[in-house]
């Protein structure tokens, strides 16, 4: 049973550019998180969502930034016109479901964007 | 407001050493969960335990205890006779609805062989 597989690993944007982070959830798994963490802080929310549906999108920049999960395939983190502040590694988590508080997300190894 | 703060940014133990990474939260809600997660070198995030608001019992799982204190709002993690392997970034978090964790800023652990 693979864990969360997000690709790629790394990526390396020029300024302007756009970037597009994938993230498969474990299987099973309906609902995925998308988190920031900027080096030296800790993670940051950004999105929550459910296959089809963003359920949460209140950590998300007001501008550039987009999520989607569609019905079949992975999902997408996309950042329009990258700057150099959005250089920092992006985790995506997975759970089997929602409003269970004690139910831990699992997480990717994350993509290490830098912005040149 | 929700606020998770683990105070100790890094610490360095001798292996065989025990330690103590703290963390205090911040919370209005009497039910929530709260997690500790390891990011070791490599970089993915490992989910350690959970623990729910009304179980103040104290857990251990092998070299690992963790202390859980509603009354000072803490919820400590300790590892005993610490190993090379443990030396990781610990991050604590604090789950209140089922949207989002939030998180500490991590203590950065390195044991010295």
């Amino acid at each position: 049973n693979a864990g969360v597989m997000q690709n790629p690993r790394h990526l390396v944007r020029r300024r302007g550019q756009e970037a597009r982070l994938r993230c498969s959830p474990m299987k099973g798994h309906s609902h995925v998180y998308w988190y920031r963490q900027l080096p030296e802080e800790g993670l940051k929310f950004m999105v929550y969502l459910q296959k089809e549906n963003i359920i949460d999108e209140s950590g998300m920049p007001k501008e550039r930034f987009s999520a989607e999960f569609p019905k079949e395939g992975p999902s997408i983190l996309r950042i329009q016109q990258v700057v150099r502040g959005d250089s920092a590694a992006y985790f995506c988590a997975s759970s089997p479901r929602s409003g269970t508080l004690g139910t831990e997300a699992f997480f990717g190894q994350g993509t290490r964007l830098t912005v040149v | 407001a929700q606020k998770v703060t683990q105070a100790q940014t890094e610490i360095s133990v001798v292996e065989k050493e025990d330690v103590t990474l703290d963390c205090v939260y911040e919370t209005r809600d009497t039910t929530y969960y709260l997690f500790w997660y390891k990011q070791p070198p490599s970089g993915e995030l490992v989910f350690l335990i959970r623990r729910n608001s009304f179980d103040e019992q104290n857990e251990i799982s092998g070299r690992y205890s963790w202390n859980f204190q509603k009354s000072t709002s803490s919820f400590n993690f300790t590892i005993t006779a610490s190993q090379v392997v443990d030396s990781a970034v610990y991050f604590c978090a604090l789950r209140f609805t089922g949207n989002q964790f939030y998180f500490g800023t991590g203590t950065s652990l390195t044991v010295i062989p």
